[in-house]
């Protein structure tokens, strides 16, 4: 069974940061590329970030909202995906979901930027 | 980017009555290799989206069968063949074919 467990939200102040963790498992890790998707109160899914396995060069992909502030990053020996937060707005506030092939999500962790 | 616009954004529905949805792409979602990268999700309130089908017409394992996909190209449709009070939330289509993947707006599906 595949099971995404994400961590590292909480309340941060703007232009604070943050690192979101998602620990993987049930799956073979090392062959899936690996996203963050974002839902504000009330609102659709956006794409965050994704990065791509090994066998494509562990390519990124951010969304402009968050380019040169966010960074994703994964460790493949222990089945770990992040989301470096740095320069936080308000408008970042949001519920981050880790996802596999973007069928598989985790529970998902609330960041509220907020002074 | 690809964009997927879905409509209804809204439908309302009796209990056992069915009900189509439609995500339509600003563009092929047929991929190089053969495949058509189009999901729907689920999202139940309270809930994380939750995968109902995946390339187009696969249905994931444990979803019950009165949810069926179908379509090509740019156009696609989610049926419900009878809904149920647990199929009540927010549904969403999704394309990884091109890259970034994108999502439709969503269309929440409530009791009459």
């Amino acid at each position: 069974e595949v099971q995404l467990v994400e961590s590292g939200g909480g309340l941060v102040q703007p232009k604070g940061s943050l690192k979101l963790s998602c620990a993987a498992s049930g799956f073979d890790f090392n062959s899936y590329g690996m996203s963050w998707v974002r839902q504000a109160p009330g609102k659709g899914l956006d794409l965050v970030a994704d990065i791509s396995s090994k066998s494509y060069n562990y390519a990124t992909y951010y969304a402009d909202s968050v380019k040169d502030r966010f960074t994703i990053s994964r460790d493949d020996s222990q089945s770990m995906v992040y989301l470096q937060m740095d320069n936080l707005k308000t408008e970042d506030t949001a519920l981050y979901y880790c996802t596999v092939v973007l069928g598989y999500w985790g529970q998902g962790v609330m960041v509220t930027v907020s002074s | 980017d690809v964009v997927l616009t879905q409509t209804p954004p809204t439908l309302s529905a009796t209990i056992g009555q069915s009900v189509s949805i439609s995500c339509r792409s600003s563009q092929s979602l047929l991929h190089s290799n053969g495949n058509t990268y189009l999901n729907w999700l689920l999202q139940r309130p309270g809930q994380p989206p939750q995968l109902l089908i995946y390339l187009v017409s696969r249905l994931e394992s444990g979803v019950p069968n009165r949810f069926s996909g179908s379509g090509s190209g740019t156009d696609f449709t989610l049926k419900i063949s009878g809904v149920e009070a647990e199929d009540l939330g927010v549904y969403y289509c999704v394309q990884s074919t091109h890259a970034p993947p994108t999502f439709g707006g969503g269309t929440k599906l409530e009791l009459k």
